[in-house]
């Protein structure tokens, strides 16, 4: 069955420190990733996708991911959180629309 | 470029209404996507819409429904509403299918 899981349902991050949001999917085919943020009462901004090719996308925002075939991962990563970055973080994968998504994981950053 | 734009944002309606959500997408974009949001099931893909027909669905009863018009703009319609319809719903729209898709706002739908 198609799925993704993030494994982290709320992760506190001090502000300036690094952050890893972690990502496991499982897909038939050739995954389309992507990385989304929502913050309360509001849509979702794609922040990466990687369709093919390098394996470390760059996003906005200062936000990386990198696809591991062999472990089906694609973490989100980010040298430095900023207060602004507090929000809640999905992983998706498809095949660009119908996409199935993760339930989540709320980002809090502490001073 | 205006993003896209869904309307109405807030609505609440009683067990055994109707209700229909408008969604307009980004200019150019042809294909529609619909999603529902809860805290207990998360986002869940509704349908997809392009080039006014229905192109995927998800696993929902069929009291959810939708269209598509010529210019792209895209109505969700939920009839006989029941209580754990209450959720957000997104809509995205992309230049076609299996392509990056762009979420609105949201729609958030309070049933009584």
């Amino acid at each position: 069955a198609q799925s993704v899981t993030q494994p982290d349902i709320h992760i506190t991050v001090s502000e300036g420190a690094s952050l890893e949001l972690r990502c496991n999917y499982s897909y038939g085919a050739t995954p389309y990733l992507f990385w989304y943020v929502q913050s309360p009462g509001q849509g979702l901004q794609l922040l990466l996708k990687y369709f093919s090719g390098d394996t470390l996308v760059q996003g906005i925002k200062g936000f990386e991911a990198e696809f591991k075939r062999s472990q089906s991962s694609f973490n989100l990563r980010k040298p430095s959180v900023h207060w602004s970055d507090a929000a809640e973080y999905f992983c998706a994968v498809g095949p660009g629309t119908a996409l199935i998504f993760g339930k989540g994981t709320t980002l809090s950053v502490s001073s | 470029k205006a993003g896209v734009t869904q309307t109405p944002r807030y609505l609440i309606k009683t067990r055994g209404q109707q209700v229909t959500l408008s969604c307009s997408p980004i200019s150019g974009h042809r294909s529609v996507s619909w999603y529902q949001q809860t805290p207990g099931q998360g986002l869940q893909f509704l349908f997809e819409y392009f080039s006014e027909t229905q192109r995927n669905k998800g696993n929902f009863p069929g009291r959810f429904s939708g269209r598509q018009f010529s210019n792209s703009r895209s109505e969700m319609n939920v009839s006989t509403l029941e209580l754990g319809d209450s959720a957000l719903y997104l809509c995205a729209s992309s230049p076609g299918t299996e392509q990056t898709q762009y979420f609105g706002p949201g729609t958030r739908l309070l049933v009584l």
